[in-house]
């Protein structure tokens, strides 16, 4: 079936950096535009990074510019976010989240997996 | 960057019962909004877009409507399951994609 499974999250110190990776299978990955999303504890939603499908258009949240690299590797169904210069701020569950425009034209997130946990501090 | 503003924050309903859910825009955002439910440890699932298409599979008692700056969710008659946190997103800025902060629909 239609899945997206992350991976990579864990616990690291303020500065330091973490690789994220979310394996997209049941569907043809290289047709969708990808995003990361996230969400700190008890808080809403909050977009960081979007990568079009064959990954020469990306965007980001200005709150991670700079600092987040989105990318895919098409050959492997998969969609990875280097996180670097880490804050506490940045600690929240990462969504990787298929983008609808293929499907039904518009930019909602219509698949997403299930998460995984960054937490940053000392 | 464009900010969305849900209300209320949490709503309390009854079994049954319609709830309708607002979202508005800090400019306008044409329709491009969708909404989102979320239950506790679980990812969000995608209910409606385009402000009133409803997503593959989402029941006829959810339906959304608005154009511009406002925006409405109604659940006609709120099942057990219904009762989660909802969020819309405006998609009309495709460089800075923003979400509401949120209401919980709580069982009264």
């Amino acid at each position: 079936q239609v899945q997206l499974v992350e991976s990579g999250g864990g616990l690291v110190k303020p500065g330091g950096s973490l690789r994220l990776s979310c394996a997209a299978s049941g569907f043809t990955f290289s047709d969708y535009y990808m995003s990361w999303i996230r969400q700190a504890p008890g808080k809403g939603l909050e977009w960081v990074s979007y990568i079009s499908s064959s990954g020469s258009t990306i965007y980001y949240a200005d709150s991670v510019k700079g600092r987040f690299t989105i990318s895919r590797d098409n050959a492997k169904n998969s969609l990875y976010l280097q996180m670097n210069s880490l804050r506490a701020e940045d600690t929240a569950v990462y969504y990787c989240a298929r983008d609808g425009r293929y499907n039904f034209g518009a930019l909602a997130f219509d698949i997403w997996g299930q998460g995984t946990m960054v937490t940053v501090s000392s | 960057e464009i900010v969305m503003t849900q209300s209320p924050a949490t709503l309390s309903v009854s079994p049954g019962e319609r709830a309708t859910l607002s979202c508005r825009a800090s400019q306008s955002v044409s329709s491009n909004l969708a909404w989102y439910q979320q239950k506790p440890g679980q990812a969000p699932r995608l209910l409606i877009y385009g402000a009133s298409t409803r997503a593959t599979g989402i029941p006829a008692r959810f339906s959304g409507s608005g154009s511009g700056t406002e925006f409405t969710l109604t659940i006609s008659s709120l099942q057990s399951e219904d009762f989660a946190v909802y969020y819309c997103q405006q998609y009309n800025n495709w460089l800075s994609l923003t979400f509401g902060g949120g209401t919980k629909v709580e069982i009264k």
